[in-house]
């Protein structure tokens, strides 16, 4: 079935250094690809989306790439700070019956370290 | 705008009970999900409305799970009876529409409800 792979499951960083996540999906008709951010007790936010018919996305200090060949997209923290810790987990969207659904990533662990 | 509405935050039961869960969209949201979040996990789909009609519920655990959405606003799932597996965060999102062919809309959180079985 499909699903999507998410690396590293944890990482830790300095404050002020940059953060990458990249995640792989294995359904070639997923056309939308989100990023949460969960707080520890909180509920997942959406930080940042990209579409299939883009290949870059930055808002601030965050950006997302796309490569629709390999099926893989990134998350890309820059400037990281201490509130950035959090679980982030990427999601895919696939075909499910009459409609889209998303399929989630296991998570990453981000660590800030001040 | 207000966000997703859940209650009740938390809940404990032992196994064999059952339990239900409530959920309120963001007004004007047509389409609302259940998932189920396993502790170090990501969320996994439980089933998906669109208005007041099921759209998928290919990995809602039917035996025991059900959910239902009568006017197409609100929303209740419960589990009768439950199991120790069962224990998880359960999770409501909606979104503006999420009809195949026009794209997904962003998909908005609720808090959760984490239910504990004992």
């Amino acid at each position: 079935g499909e699903n999507v792979e998410q690396h590293p499951s944890t990482l830790s960083v300095q404050e002020g250094d940059s953060a990458v996540i990249k995640c792989t999906y294995s359904d070639s008709a997923s056309n939308y690809f989100p990023w949460y951010k969960q707080e520890l007790g909180k509920r997942p936010q959406l930080i940042i989306d990209i579409r299939s018919n883009v290949g870059e996305k930055k808002d601030q200090r965050i950006a997302v790439t796309l490569n629709k060949t390999a099926k893989h997209f990134s998350l890309h923290i820059t400037e990281t700070q201490p509130e950035d810790s959090a679980v982030y987990f990427c999601a895919a969207s696939v075909r499910g019956g009459a409609t889209n659904k998303l399929i989630f990533g296991t998570g990453t662990l981000l660590a800030v370290q001040p | 705008e207000a966000g997703v509405a859940q209650s009740p935050r938390y809940k404990i039961i032992e196994k064999r009970q059952s339990v239900a869960f409530w959920c309120n969209p963001i007004s004007g949201h047509a389409t609302l999900y259940w998932y189920q979040q396993i502790l170090g996990q990501g969320p996994k789909l439980l089933i998906q409305f669109q208005n007041n009609g099921v759209v998928d519920d290919s990995q809602l655990p039917k035996d025991r799970f059900s959910a239902e959405r009568l006017k197409g606003v609100d929303s209740t799932l419960k589990i009768q009876p439950a199991k120790l597996e069962d224990s998880a965060v359960y999770l409501c999102a909606s979104s503006l529409v999420g009809l195949a062919g026009l794209g997904l809309h962003e998909q908005y959180f609720g808090p959760g409800t984490r239910l504990t079985v004992t």
